[in-house]
Parts: C-alpha cells; structure tokens; sequence
C-alpha cells in the first residue's frame, strides 16, 4: 500500500520569510496530492491539490510542485504571516481511493 | 460550498456508555464518507471508508462491531461507539467527498470524546 512521508515535522520561520514542506510517496499508482492545514482542535481544511497530469500549481502565496518520477511533492508558501502558523498534512491517493495522510509539518511563523 | 456538519463537537461519558456521531454534508451528496481518529499531535488515522447504501470497509485493527457505521443516505453518515472505554478517548473526524475521482475530501468540525 502508499506510505508517505513528511519533513520536516517543524518548521519555525520568520515572518515574511518562505517555507517549505516535502512529502515522499511510494505508490506509483497514485495521482491526487492535497494539502490541508489544521489548526489547534479544528478540521483540515484544504489549501491546495495537485493531480498527476501537472507539474506546479499556484495560488497567491502557496504553491505545490510534483515530481513524478521522484515521487516527491512540495508545498511552498511566501511572503509567510502568523495566520499561516498550523499544523500542514500532505496526501496521496490512487485515483478514487483512500487518502493516505503523512505524520503532519508544525509550521510556526515568528513576528 | 462543500461544508461537512459534525455533531457533537465534544461528548463526555461514562465507561459502558454508548456513543453516537453524525456527520452530515450541507450542500452536496457525498457518495463517500470517511471517519478518522486523530490522536494528540499526530496524523488522521483512517478508521473505515462507507459508501451510501452499503456497509462500511473497515481499516486493519479497527473492530467493526466495537465502531459501528451507517451511511443511510447521500448526505448522512453515524458512527456509534459501542460500549466506550477510556481508551477510546479520542477526537474524531469525518470527512465526505463528492463523486468518486480524483476530489477532495471536505471535514467535518470533529468530535472530541472523553470516557471516564
């Protein structure tokens, strides 16, 4: 079955400054990658997703990169503020199957 | 769009009691529901997948009689724990998606259940 991980599993950052997360999955199979940010005692909310057919995707501050070959995925956010401070969840799903979650990235944004 | 309703937001019970969960999508028909558990600081642990109309597939080490799920329509999902014990304690997600390729999932607000 999948398995992916997820670095690092902190990550402290100035405010303004980029961060970056990396996801590894090992089933070639899949081809859906979402990214969900979760704050303390909330739901998962999604912030963007990759399919396998793309590259790179953006969305004003936060952008994913897929690498298929490498079966790595990264999650980018610029120009980063206090709000953007949660806990970041990757995904990796064949297609119409389960998700598959990695171990999570706390990201805190220092003032 | 896409908002899951999950209720309640927070149970506490005695042992033995038994408790029970809804997870409701408002605004779409969700042909999969999804229930999780989420320790303290760690990642969502997939406890089963239900499809509506049929029964639900359990993980490995998720005891079906102990998590007993019902997907009765499009739009609803339960999950009743049976007989809870402390070591159940726990905070628990739902999550429903739309269609069955390549889409997100959409959460629900969690349950967090204390059994002393």
């Amino acid at each position: 079955g999948e398995n992916v991980e997820q670095h690092p599993s902190t990550l402290s950052v100035q405010e303004g400054d980029s961060a970056v997360i990396k996801c590894t999955y090992s089933d070639s199979a899949s081809n859906y990658f979402p990214w969900y940010k979760q704050e303390l005692g909330k739901r998962p909310q999604l912030i963007i997703d990759i399919r396998s057919n793309v590259g790179e995707k953006k969305d004003q501050r936060i952008a994913v990169t897929l690498n298929k070959t490498a079966k790595h995925f990264s999650l980018h956010i610029t120009e980063t503020q206090p709000e953007d401070s949660a806990v970041y969840f990757c995904a990796a799903s064949p297609y119409g199957q389960n998700f598959v979650f990695g171990p999570g990235t706390r990201l805190s944004v220092l003032p | 769009g896409a908002v899951v309703s999950q209720h309640p937001s927070r149970v506490i019970c005695k042992s033995g009691t038994s408790v029970k969960i809804e997870c409701r999508s408002l605004d779409f028909q969700a042909t999969t529901m999804f229930w999780y558990r989420q320790f303290p600081k760690q990642s969502l642990m997939l406890m089963a997948t239900s499809n509506e109309g049929s029964k639900a597939t359990y993980e490995q080490g998720v005891e079906k009689d102990k998590f007993l799920i019902n997907h009765a329509s499009l739009t609803l999902s339960t999950l009743t724990v049976t007989s809870a014990h402390p070591e159940d304690s726990s905070f628990y997600i739902c999550s429903a998606r739309q269609g069955r390729g390549n889409q997100p999932q959409h959460f629900g607000d969690g349950t967090r259940l204390s059994i002393l």
